[in-house]
């Protein structure tokens, strides 16, 4: 089973700053992995497919990167509203996700 | 419009079963391979199961395998998940998810709003 693991578990940040969040696989993906956003009460949705490609919908400041076994989603500029948890989610063998970052307002 | 939508969620004992529904509109379900992914209380997510569009392929989590079965009905737009053998494990929103797949990469595209099955005595 292929392992992702997430870095930080949690940031601080406040509106209008960079984030930069980190998903390592433990074996190459490829670029089969993508990022999902879930607020509170709410199910998760598609941020980014195929490690680099917006989602229908997404706005521009969130983009990801990477290949192989290390990836980044990063928000160029915090909204109000991207304060969440964030996980990435592989599909080179069966699906599984990392275990997620929070965003919290500092 | 895009909807899916879980029923069938509830308590049940350890040891029982539950059977979940997903009931699909605003696309051609039968095009679409589905998935089952669940979430515990304060926990990250878990995918549980997968069903192709329509040759019969079944995939299932090694935690949930021989207690749980998915099928569905391409007539009805409907997905299932049979759930026997339930423990307290097993507690969590229960999440139909739409596979979308891209030149050659596929991803989870819309999710229902959850059903939540608690297992408790």
């Amino acid at each position: 089973e292929i392992v992702l693991t997430q870095s930080p578990a949690t940031l601080s940040l406040s509106p209008g700053e960079r984030v930069t969040l980190s998903c390592r696989a433990s074996q190459s993906v490829g670029t089969f992995l993508a990022w999902y956003q879930q607020k509170p009460g709410q199910a998760p949705r598609l941020l980014i497919y195929g490690a680099s490609n917006r989602a229908t919908g997404i706005p521009a400041r969130f983009s990801g990167s990477g290949s192989g076994t290390d990836f980044t989603l990063t928000i160029s500029s915090l909204e109000p509203e991207d304060f969440a948890v964030y996980y990435c989610q592989q599909r080179s063998s069966w699906w599984t996700f990392g275990q997620g970052t929070r965003v919290e307002i500092k | 419009e895009v909807q899916l939508v879980e029923s069938g969620g509830g308590l049940v004992q350890p040891g029982g079963s539950l059977r979940l529904s997903c009931a699909a509109s605003g696309f051609t379900f039968s095009n679409y391979n589905m998935n089952w992914v669940r979430q515990a209380p304060g926990k990250g997510l878990e995918w549980v199961s997968y069903i192709s569009s329509s040759t019969g392929m079944l995939y299932y989590a090694d935690s949930v395998k021989g207690r749980f079965t998915v099928s569905r009905d391409n007539a009805k737009d409907s997905l299932f998940l049979q759930m026997n053998s339930l423990s307290a494990e097993d507690t969590a929103v229960y999440y139909c998810a739409r596979e979308y797949c891209d030149g050659g990469t596929c991803s989870f595209d819309y999710w229902g709003q959850g059903a939540l099955v608690t297992v408790s005595s």
